[in-house]
């Protein structure tokens, strides 16, 4: 059974950096791709970004500026790094397992709430 | 990129059949045949429905089905429950190695 746990910072201020990392029991940490997703309140669903065991990456061109995707593969671990963040980044984020190409995401974390206030 | 185009409102009486579509573009749902859909309900996860345009996971009722044509997708729900009001999301890999997300539907049991 394939199970995500994610953790990092709820509460921001205007410019400061979203940390967040998800930690991946069960199953195989190689041959996926690891994603990020998030979800403003009361819409909908964006995919951030993802990254591979051996480091590819992969980001929503929208992002790409202000967002890194890092993995350490010894603690089955990904993280996710949102840098100069604005209310506009106020969103459940969600980690999830995605299969390579094919893109369906079966498993997911439990969801983070990241709140930018000042 | 753009979010793939889907309606905001769907609705149906318990029993009936209801369809989602899902717009997209020769980028993405045109292109390749990965597209997924994901159920939502209130404060809660995502959940897998379909996969590869028309494959369902395991422990997924076989009321849920999905098709394409072109660069629409869809997803139907046959025998609807009051259990499937819901959220619904479409998604599609893309040719830029991408991955989008429908505008999300509301299905409402009536």
């Amino acid at each position: 059974q394939v199970q995500l746990q994610q953790w990092g910072a709820g509460l921001l201020k205007p410019s400061e950096t979203l940390s967040l990392t998800c930690a991946v029991n069960g199953g195989s940490f190689s041959g996926y791709y690891w994603s990020w997703i998030r979800q403003p309140p009361g819409k909908g669903l964006e995919w951030i970004g993802e990254i591979n065991h051996s480091g590819t990456t992969n980001y929503n061109p929208s992002l790409k500026s202000r967002v890194t995707i890092s993995i350490d593969t010894s603690k089955n671990q990904f993280s996710l790094n949102l840098i100069s963040v604005t209310a506009a980044d106020t969103a459940v984020y969600y980690c999830a397992r995605a299969v390579p190409t094919r893109q369906y995401l079966r498993y997911w974390g439990q969801g983070t709430l990241a709140t930018v206030s000042s | 990129q753009s979010a793939l185009t889907q309606p905001a409102s769907v609705s149906g009486s318990p029993g009936q059949s209801i369809t989602i579509s899902c717009s997209g573009t020769s980028s993405d749902v045109a292109t390749y045949n990965y597209v997924s859909w994901y159920q939502q309900h209130p404060d809660k996860v995502p959940k897998l429905m379909i996969f590869d345009v028309g494959n369902r996971p395991s422990g997924v009722s076989d009321r849920f089905s999905g098709s394409k044509s072109g660069n629409t997708a869809s997803l139907t729900i046959s025998g609807l429950q009051a259990e499937d009001e819901a959220d619904y999301y479409c998604s599609s890999y893309t040719i830029h190695n991408t991955l989008v997300f429908g505008t999300g539907t509301k299905v409402t049991v009536l």
